[in-house]
């Protein structure tokens, strides 16, 4: 059982490139979450998708794209990226109908330097 | 004001010391709680989640306190291996959807 998995570890960008970022679970979640990691703010959510086929804004959406492919996966689109978008990105994942109380399971995180 | 404050630290601590982190909340209508770990450059990985009753798992003790909408976690004989980064996550329901809101975490180092 493998969890929640991330796609490239790490990933170095010139800017203006573009690049999407994999996330697979194999947990059977509904909910599936993109956060982005920076010094000093904390995780900050980017996308989410309660379910399979909708997908919503998070706090910082601007310069993203998102795409709930099926079940398992939710991928993050960078169109065009900028040094602004350098960060450490983690997808999670949950299933709610589990119990309100359910914890977020985390992949292992993208590391992402635009140049 | 941010959804959810943390102090930052660092608290720096002996081995064996006790210390005690507070988050605060600003929604009123947050719907659960937990504490996260953080290892440098790791993902998040859940410590215990919260309760109004109060919870205990070996060293680590969460409080609740809804009316003044904090959170505490105590860890007690601190061990080296506790130094890492405390996250404080509300839970919070949203147009039907649960969205969980990171504080920016408190680091602990742990001195031998």
């Amino acid at each position: 059982n493998a969890g929640v998995t991330q796609t490239p570890k790490f990933q170095v960008l010139k800017t203006g490139q573009s690049m999407t970022l994999q996330c697979a679970q194999d947990m059977n979640h509904n909910s599936m979450y993109w956060y982005r990691q920076d010094p000093g703010m904390g995780l900050r959510l980017i996308y989410y998708s309660a379910s399979e086929g909708t997908t919503d804004k998070g706090e910082v959406p601007n310069g993203y794209n998102v795409s709930r492919l099926n079940k398992r996966e939710f991928s993050l689109r960078l169109e065009s990226a900028a040094p602004s978008q350098t960060s450490v990105y983690f997808c999670a994942s949950i299933d709610p109908g589990v119990s309100y109380n359910s914890p977020l399971h985390f992949g292992n995180g993208t590391r992402l330097t635009v140049t | 004001r941010k959804e959810v404050e943390q102090d930052p630290g660092p608290f720096n601590v002996p081995e064996g010391a006790t210390v005690a982190f507070n988050c605060t909340y600003s929604n009123s209508a947050s719907q659960s709680f937990f504490w996260y770990r953080q290892d440098c450059r790791k993902e998040p990985k859940l410590l215990m989640s919260v309760y109004s009753s109060g919870n205990e798992d070996g060293r680590f003790t969460a409080q609740l306190n809804r009316a003044s909408q904090y959170i505490s976690l105590l860890i007690r004989d601190s061990k080296l291996s506790d130094s890492a980064t405390y996250l404080c996550v509300v839970n919070i329901l949203f147009s039907g959807t649960y969205k969980y809101i990171f504080g920016t975490g408190t680091r602990l180092k742990v001195l031998a």
